[in-house]
């Protein structure tokens, strides 16, 4: 069965601090993807990333960065130099290829809370 | 504009009464997701379907019920068995092939039972 797990309930920076979310998940498929949102007071979840498994490169976009490991089965999120308007949760989930196409759903873990203070 | 519209914003419903929770999306997605949340607990799977006219049951659907008889909507039916059913709903849409590739979330249905 597949597992997500963000050990870090809560985290608390000063702006322009950097700040890596952790991410850490279980599967027994060789085929699976990977994803990050956010979910700001409004509710909605944004899209920040996908990552299939086939791809470990890491990836920059602004002051976001991503670092996949599969040997430790990781998917870390470092924001740099953090501002006010990132505070949000920040939720990791995991998404496998699955059997016959049978199984085709995303399984989050318990999410990030991130406040970032001015 | 495509997307995912749930409606309502915000429901209240009494005790002993089942309620209806609309989600509709015109992105030409085969999938479609309800999921609960709850402070603390993340998001977890209620109901899923991958076509239409078929749907499998999540981690915690026991309370809950769906139908999906069109590809655009995928409605949830609260009922009066779910023990506790004040928390934040949200329904999602994919694009399956492979594992879900691309998942994207209505802005959600804050529940609360008075």
């Amino acid at each position: 069965a597949q597992k997500v797990t963000q050990a870090q309930t809560e985290i608390s920076v000063v702006e322009k601090e950097d700040v890596t979310l952790d991410c850490v998940y279980e599967t027994r498929d060789t085929t699976y993807y990977l994803f990050w949102y956010k979910q700001p007071p409004s509710g909605e979840l944004v899209f920040l990333i996908r990552r299939n498994s086939f791809d470990e490169q890491n990836e920059i976009s602004g002051r976001y960065s991503w670092n996949f490991q599969k040997s430790t089965s990781s998917f870390n999120f470092t924001i740099t130099a953090s501002q006010v308007v990132d505070s949000a949760v920040y939720f990791c989930a995991l998404s496998e290829a699955g059997s016959g196409g049978s199984n085709y759903k995303l399984t989050f873990g318990k999410g990030t809370l991130l406040t970032v203070n001015p | 504009d495509g997307g995912i519209t749930q409606s309502p914003k915000y429901l209240f419903r009494k005790e002993g009464q089942n309620v209806t929770l609309s989600c509709e999306q015109n992105l030409n997605h085969d999938a479609m997701y309800w999921y609960r949340q709850d402070p603390g607990q993340g998001l977890r799977l209620i109901y899923y379907s991958q076509i239409v006219n078929d749907f499998q049951k999540g981690d915690i659907a026991e309370g809950y019920s769906v139908s999906r008889e069109k590809k655009e909507s995928f409605p949830l039916t609260v009922t009066s068995a779910q023990k506790n059913p004040t928390a934040f709903y949200l329904c999602a849409s994919g694009s399956p092939g492979q594992g879900l590739r691309e998942a994207f979330f209505g802005q959600g249905t804050r529940l609360t039972v008075v």
